[in-house]
C-alpha cells in the first residue's frame, strides 16, 4: 500500500520537547514533508527533508529519517501552546506533478 | 499580496445541486491544486493544473470538474452534489521552482456540506 501513518493525538506539557511520529510505505519517496494546520487554516509547510538525509534542523523543529524502517518523526523543542495543531506528514514520490501521500494528521495539544 | 483565497468560506448544498468553488491567488504560481480534506483521512488530491490551459486528474477526480483560463483563477465546480462530496477543500499554488516540489500556499478552506 501507499499509506502514510501518524498516531491521532499528542499531549504535552509547555516547555517539554514534543515528538510526532510518522510511518510510510513508499521506498522510492523523494521528499517527506511536515506542515500544520491551526483550526481554520490551511496547511502551512513547517520543513521539509530530502530522502538521502537522515536529519535536518530548523530552529525549534529537528527532523529524523529513518529510511530503513521508513520512519520520520518531527521534534519540537520547549514547545509552546502557539504549537497547538495539527501535523501532517507527507510523501512524495518520485516521477510525477504531484504524487504526494499525507498523513492523517497528529493533533498536538499543549498543556500550559 | 492576499496569497491564496477562496470563496466561499462556508456553502450548504443540496443533493444534486451544482455550485462552484471559487480559488484565486496573486503571485503568479503555474501551479495550483484542488484537494479534499475528510476525517481521519489526509489531504488527497482532486485535480491540478500546471499552466493556464492545462488540467489533469488527481486521486478522486470524479464528480468534479476544473479549468484553468488564466494563471490567477482555478475554479473546481461541482456538477450534481452528492453527501459524499461533504467535506473541507483546499486549494493550493506554488510556483514552478518551489524546492522540494512541495505544496506552499493554501487557501484557508471551503466548508462544504451536502444535505
Amino acid at each position: 500500500g501507499e499509506d502514510v501513518e501518524q498516531s491521532l493525538f499528542l499531549s504535552v506539557r509547555e516547555g517539554d520537547s514534543s515528538v510526532i511520529n510518522c510511518t510510510y510505505t513508499d521506498s522510492s519517496s523523494t521528499y517527506l514533508y511536515w506542515y500544520k494546520q491551526e483550526p481554520g487554516a490551511g496547511l502551512q509547510l513547517l520543513t521539509y527533508i530530502f530522502s538521502n538525509m537522515d536529519m535536518k534542523q530548523d530552529q525549534r523543529l529537528t527532523v529524523l529519517l529513518n529510511k530503513k524502517d521508513k520512519h520520520l518523526s518531527l521534534r519540537i523543542a520547549d514547545t509552546q501552546t502557539g504549537d497547538s495543531a495539527i501535523y501532517f506528514c507527507a510523501e512524495k514520490k518520485a516521477g510525477g506533478y504531484q504524487k504526494v501521500t499525507f498523513g492523517t494528521g497528529t493533533k498536538l495539544q499543549v498543556i500550559p | 499580496n492576499a496569497g491564496v483565497t477562496q470563496t466561499p468560506k462556508f456553502q450548504v448544498l443540496k443533493t444534486g445541486q451544482s455550485m462552484t468553488l471559487q480559488c484565486a491567488q496573486d503571485m503568479n504560481h503555474e501551479y495550483m491544486s484542488w484537494y479534499r480534506q475528510d476525517p481521519g483521512m489526509g489531504l488527497r488530491l482532486i485535480h491540478y493544473s500546471v499552466g493556464a490551459g492545462i488540467t489533469d486528474q488527481g486521486e478522486v477526480p470524479n464528480g468534479y470538474n476544473v479549468s484553468r483560463s488564466t494563471t490567477e483563477d482555478f475554479p473546481l465546480r461541482l456538477l450534481s452534489a452528492a453527501p459524499s462530496q461533504t467535506s473541507v477543500y483546499f486549494c493550493a499554488s506554488r510556483p514552478k521552482g518551489q524546492p522540494a516540489n512541495t505544496e506552499a500556499f493554501f487557501g484557508q478552506g471551503t466548508r462544504l456540506t451536502v444535505v
